[in-house]
């Protein structure tokens, strides 16, 4: 069993649907990230997370550490956030442990 | 400006070659870390480099050679090269408690 788990693993919504994204973690942690892969292959950093919740724009993300969970929101979908997202957690020691990703499609 | 630049993007090389994968960045970040995705888009971390120490070094065969030079390169020499090592590297930086910035990646196909 993979250390990072997300849910789902596949998301198929209509656009301006709110979409979200579960990642659940079973060591401990020093900060969570989550991460936003385009079909052109890019990765790009979108928060990094301690506690408490972050809002970027349409994107909001949460964790609880106490429950080892984390949510990814996006309000207002539109297909241009069609990507893979992507959990990861870093460990004290620095070291990165990565969810499997879930894919995004927004259809228009 | 790009931030963490990665050459080359693509690489197809033949088994038992040896190559090599530059990296640099140019965001001051005191860390770098080289990262494979497999087929079915799994990253895993390979290695990172703090001030020119390895601090971490996953189950990766050493064929694969991390080489610093200075705090903003980090680039990833293969001895040997197997068709299992066809996957896409990224490079990545990141300053202490702060955020990752990734480079484009390099899709290298071992034939």
């Amino acid at each position: 069993k993979n250390e990072v788990e997300q849910s789902p693993q596949n998301l198929t919504a209509q656009e301006g649907e709110f979409i979200t994204i579960n990642c659940s973690y079973s060591v401990g942690i020093s900060a969570l990230h989550w991460l936003q892969q385009h079909p052109g292959g890019g990765i790009v950093s979108l928060f990094m997370l301690s506690s408490g919740k972050k809002k970027h724009g349409r994107l909001i993300a949460t964790i609880n550490i106490q429950e080892k969970h984390s949510s990814l929101h996006i309000t207002a979908s539109h297909p241009r956030d069609s990507a893979v997202y992507i959990c990861a957690v870093r460990s004290g020691n620095n070291d990165m442990r990565f969810g499997a990703g879930t894919r995004l499609t927004v259809k228009p | 400006d790009t931030a963490v630049s990665q050459t080359p993007k693509y690489l197809v090389t033949q088994m038992g070659n040896d190559k090599s994968i530059k990296c640099e960045q140019n965001l001051g970040h005191d860390t770098m870390y080289w990262y494979k995705q497999d087929s079915k888009k799994f990253l895993k971390i390979m290695f990172s480099y703090n001030n020119k120490e390895l601090i971490i070094n996953e189950t990766v065969p050493n064929r694969f050679s991390p080489k610093s030079p200075d705090k903003a390169h980090l680039n990833l020499h293969i001895n040997s090269l197997e068709l299992g090592d066809s996957a896409v590297y990224f490079c990545a930086s990141s300053e202490r408690a702060r955020g990752y910035t990734f480079g484009s990646g390099t899709r290298l196909t071992v034939v």
